[in-house]
């Protein structure tokens, strides 16, 4: 079966101190990868999705950035933390096709920007 | 892709049905129609989708109007733990962006 892990689970940064969330998938192949943030009480905002290795397609200008190194790995990053970073960082999954295929998500990784 | 408006919050008694509405008048005929939910401090969980037909599984079932224009998640005999945000997504064949609004909040009463 497959399984979907992120950390760290929590997370507490001051401002202006870089950032590294990994996100790893087992037990499919070529998946899509994705990146969301939720702030306190807000929706899902999508930030990153991935198709493949080295293919990121961004939604939202920021100061965030993401990587897909490996076939299965995901990581979000950030150089400089801005207070209004801080928020819950989903990462999904889903297979690839021609219909939209249903999302499967991490546990999140909730960040604190003091 | 469609936008969806879904009303911002529902009570429900324990036990009973919970029927939560989704309007997408503008939904197109190739697009689809996911619902997902979000339990408190966790990552949404998908509960079931559809084009045209009604379908069902073991968590929900879902009606769509013959219109396409709106829809409603069912779950049959809700529970406490049913208690979460439920939101219904406009997906387009082909599409990798889901795009997720704010969602219902749903409280399922003792």
């Amino acid at each position: 079966s497959q399984t979907i892990h992120q950390w760290p689970a929590t997370l507490v940064q001051p401002v202006g101190s870089p950032l590294s969330l990994e996100c790893t998938v087992e037990g499919t192949s070529n998946p899509n990868l994705y990146w969301y943030r939720q702030a306190a009480g807000r929706g899902l905002q999508l930030l990153f999705y991935s198709v493949g290795i080295g293919q990121i397609s961004s939604e939202v200008p920021q100061n965030l950035s993401a990587s897909r190194p490996q076939d299965r790995q995901f990581i979000l990053s950030s150089k400089k933390l801005l207070l209004s970073d801080s928020g819950f960082y989903l990462c999904a999954w889903s297979k690839q096709g021609s219909a939209p295929y249903e999302q499967y998500f991490g546990p999140g990784t909730r960040l604190t920007v003091t | 892709d469609a936008k969806t408006t879904q009303p911002p919050s529902m009570d429900c008694a324990e036990g009973r049905a919970a029927n939560l509405p989704c309007n997408h008048s503008t939904i197109s005929g190739n697009e689809y129609v996911y619902w997902y939910r979000q339990i408190h401090s966790q990552g949404p969980q998908y509960i079931i989708h559809g084009l045209k037909n009604n379908e069902t599984n073991e968590m929900a079932s879902l009606i769509i109007t013959e219109d396409r224009k709106s829809s409603t998640l069912i779950l049959p005999h809700a529970t406490l733990r049913d208690t979460a945000v439920y939101y219904c997504i406009a997906l387009r064949s082909g599409t990798y962006k889901y795009i997720f609004g704010t969602g219902t909040r749903l409280k399922v009463l003792a």
